[in-house]
């Protein structure tokens, strides 16, 4: 999506190893977020940052942790990934928080990674 | 806590026929609700919303309707395109805690429309 990208779009890595995935927005939102989709699931949030050094856990956020240093970057590490953690990860923008929101979320593309 | 269950698919219609995909939700207070479609390969996108009960959100010849009474936020469109084959989602967003505020999603709907 215009104004949000994510990295890699693949990537395969083998159990054990370190992963780190970014997103990347150009929109100025402070709301940025981790979601993770599986068959049967849906999307999971994983993390989500309202702010810079502000991060929260999500409902799935075990093995994963979060870091936001600027507005723009929202980076997701897989400490120590694992088989259970292939999955396809979704980052996602809003500028505001709140019931009088204007609208929806804006969603990346995308992440598909494989432990093998 | 808040939990949206949407109709079972796969969904397989003929072009032209009347979609119904079916949410129905749980939530403490009054959410906003929303419809996201994602075409194969790609993100999630937001097709729709209401932000209170009885409004209408339509966009693209989909439309929903807010039902309070029922909580329930189905999802139709009068005559379907091939171009409408997807994964359809319904997510209702709500106070999650203190000023956080969260977006909770359905397990998708797959349609596929065949010519």
């Amino acid at each position: 999506d215009a104004g949000i990208t994510q990295s890699p779009r693949h990537k395969v890595t083998e159990t054990g190893t370190p992963v780190t995935l970014r997103c990347h927005q150009t929109e100025n939102h402070r709301y940025m977020y981790w979601y993770r989709q599986d068959p049967g699931h849906g999307l999971r949030l994983i993390h989500y940052s309202y702010g810079v050094k502000d991060t929260d856990k999500g409902e799935v956020s075990d093995g994963y942790s979060v870091s936001r240093s600027k507005t723009e970057d929202f980076l997701l590490t897989l400490e120590s990934a694992t088989s259970s953690q292939t999955s396809v990860y979704f980052c996602a923008i809003t500028p505001y928080a709140g019931i009088s929101a204007p609208g929806g979320y804006t969603f990346g593309s995308g992440t598909r990674l494989t432990v093998v | 806590g808040n939990s949206v269950t949407q109709m079972e698919g796969p969904v397989t219609l003929s072009e032209e026929a009347f979609l119904t995909i079916n949410c129905t939700y749980t939530a403490t207070g009054y959410p906003s609700l929303f419809w996201y479609v994602q075409y194969p390969g790609e993100g999630l996108q937001l097709l729709l919303k209401a932000t209170k009960a009885d409004d209408k959100g339509s966009n693209k010849g989909f439309e929903a309707t807010y039902r309070k009474e029922t909580t329930s936020f189905h999802l139709e469109k009068g005559s379907v395109q091939v171009s409408d084959s997807a994964v359809y989602f319904c997510a209702l967003y709500e106070n999650s805690g203190g000023s956080n505020y969260k977006l909770t999603f359905g397990k998708g709907t797959l349609l596929t429309v065949n010519p």
